[in-house]
């Protein structure tokens, strides 16, 4: 079964910028849609984005849009998202997430999670 | 769009059952079949527990199931053990724009 690790994590000011990726253990990666979500300390999840296994689709959650950027590089079975303008309250741990597919069709469920990266906006 | 709303707790005895509700809009869980359910431990990452409202994922004890009606779903959790104590999430396909919306989250106690 696939495995996902996330790295990148880290501390940075406001109005920062930092770059998560999410390595996967298997070739199969290409054909994944793929998601971050993330959870702040203490608090629920919150679906950040979505992207298609051929980046033909990319999808955002208000909270970032026009500040985070998904992105992935199959050859590399790895998996971005470009934070930029970074708030106090983007302070999370960021998973990567795949999503659930029976045959061709989402199940719009997320299946496999990593374990998840720290990220920490303060001053 | 305001997250979906649970119970902060829930508890039951060991073998006991307990449900907890997961209430949305029409905007979102009353309008599509894709509800779906989390299980959380400390410090751990989710681990899917229900899909598409009433399915689970291989390796899933049948002690849990799923429902819908209207806006509100549910997520039972039957003969209760000890390590199903943990936090519970909803999740619901919101449409195009929204995409997904999580629940408030409920802590399940095992007494």
């Amino acid at each position: 079964q696939v495995q996902l690790v996330e790295s990148g994590g880290g501390v940075v000011q406001p109005g920062g910028s930092l770059r998560l990726s999410c390595a996967a253990s298997e070739f199969s990666f290409r054909t994944y849609g793929l998601h971050w979500i993330r959870q702040a300390p203490g608090k629920g999840l919150e679906w950040l984005s979505f992207i298609h296994w051929d980046e033909t689709t990319k999808f955002y959650a208000d909270s970032v849009k026009g500040r985070f950027t998904i992105s992935r590089d199959n050859s590399k079975n790895t998996l971005f998202l470009q934070m930029s303008s970074l708030r106090v309250e983007d302070t999370s741990i960021y998973y990567c997430v795949k999503e659930k597919v029976t045959g061709t069709e989402y199940d719009k469920a997320f299946e496999i999670w990593g374990q998840g990266t720290m990220v920490t906006v303060s001053s | 769009q305001s997250a979906l709303t649970q119970p902060p707790s829930a508890s039951g005895s060991p073998g006991q059952s307990v449900t907890i509700s997961c209430t949305g809009s029409s905007s979102d869980v009353g309008a599509y079949d894709y509800v779906s359910w989390y299980q959380q431990h400390p410090d751990k990452a989710p681990k899917l527990m229900i899909y598409e409202v009433n399915k689970r994922p291989s390796g899933v004890p049948d002690r849990f199931s799923g429902s819908k009606s209207g806006n509100t779903a549910s997520l039972t959790v039957s003969g209760l053990r000890a390590e199903d104590e943990a936090d519970y999430y909803c999740c619901s396909h919101a449409g195009p724009y929204i995409h997904y919306v999580f629940g408030t989250g409920t802590k399940v106690t095992v007494l």
